[in-house]
């Protein structure tokens, strides 16, 4: 039963404007939320993460931000570079840090 | 900071051979060490992990198993390989308390 959900499996968007990405998860459980990103053949790298307690998370170009009543958060990146290429995947977990991962949003940023 | 090594990069293997995928984590002691396999067009899924040597929690009943003889070794195996078995595999750990994951580069599995 998939856990995290990444309804979205590509996106693609022009250089310099904003990219959403967003997730859904099912288990109320989940307290920490993170966004990590993987280009082709290599291993996912970590982005950003928030705790269940905030409902914003700031990083450089990237924000993350957290609904909890309707169990979804996004991934906002502004402005859009051509090294944003690459797969996005939304992980939860809560308390025994075993990640659950959704299925991966394919971003493509155009020149 | 913590690193993740894994090898071999890619395996080509033939159905009924057997496996072993080795991983590696330099800079932190007492790991959790995790396998995830992302199968195409899909998303990772967690076959095992581990919270010390000897301890290993399967989260998915498979042809594979898992085995962690030292602190900082994770093993993945398997003694007849199916064609379902083919995919991307990738160690992560973490330190004990975190809850991000650092991953290795992946190991890309393909059983002809």
């Amino acid at each position: 039963d998939q856990q995290v959900k990444q309804n979205s499996p590509s996106l693609s968007v022009q250089e310099g404007r904003i990219s959403i990405l967003n997730c859904d998860y099912t288990n109320s459980m989940f307290d920490y939320f993170l966004w990590y990103k993987k280009y082709p053949a290599e291993g996912p790298t970590f982005l950003i993460s928030i705790s269940s307690i905030k409902d914003k998370n700031e990083d450089g170009r990237f924000t993350v931000f957290l609904n909890k009543s309707a169990k979804h958060l996004s991934l906002h990146i502004v402005p859009s570079q051509p090294g944003d290429s690459a797969v996005y995947f939304c992980a939860a977990s809560h308390n025994d840090y075993k990640l659950s991962f959704g299925a991966g949003t394919t971003v493509t940023v155009r020149a | 900071s913590q690193t993740i090594h894994q090898w071999p990069a890619t395996l080509v293997q033939p159905v009924g051979s057997p496996l072993s995928l080795e991983c590696t984590v330099e800079g932190t002691s007492n790991p959790n060490l995790y396998w995830y396999r992302q199968a195409a067009g899909r998303g990772l899924q967690l076959l095992f992990y581990s919270v010390g040597i000897g301890q290993i929690s399967s989260e998915v009943p498979q042809n594979l198993s898992a085995s962690r003889p030292q602190d900082r070794q994770f093993i993945l195996s398997s003694k007849k390989l199916l064609l379902s078995d083919s995919g991307f595999y990738l160690c992560s750990g973490s330190s004990s308390g975190a809850n991000v994951l650092t991953f290795g580069a992946g190991s890309r599995l393909t059983v002809l």
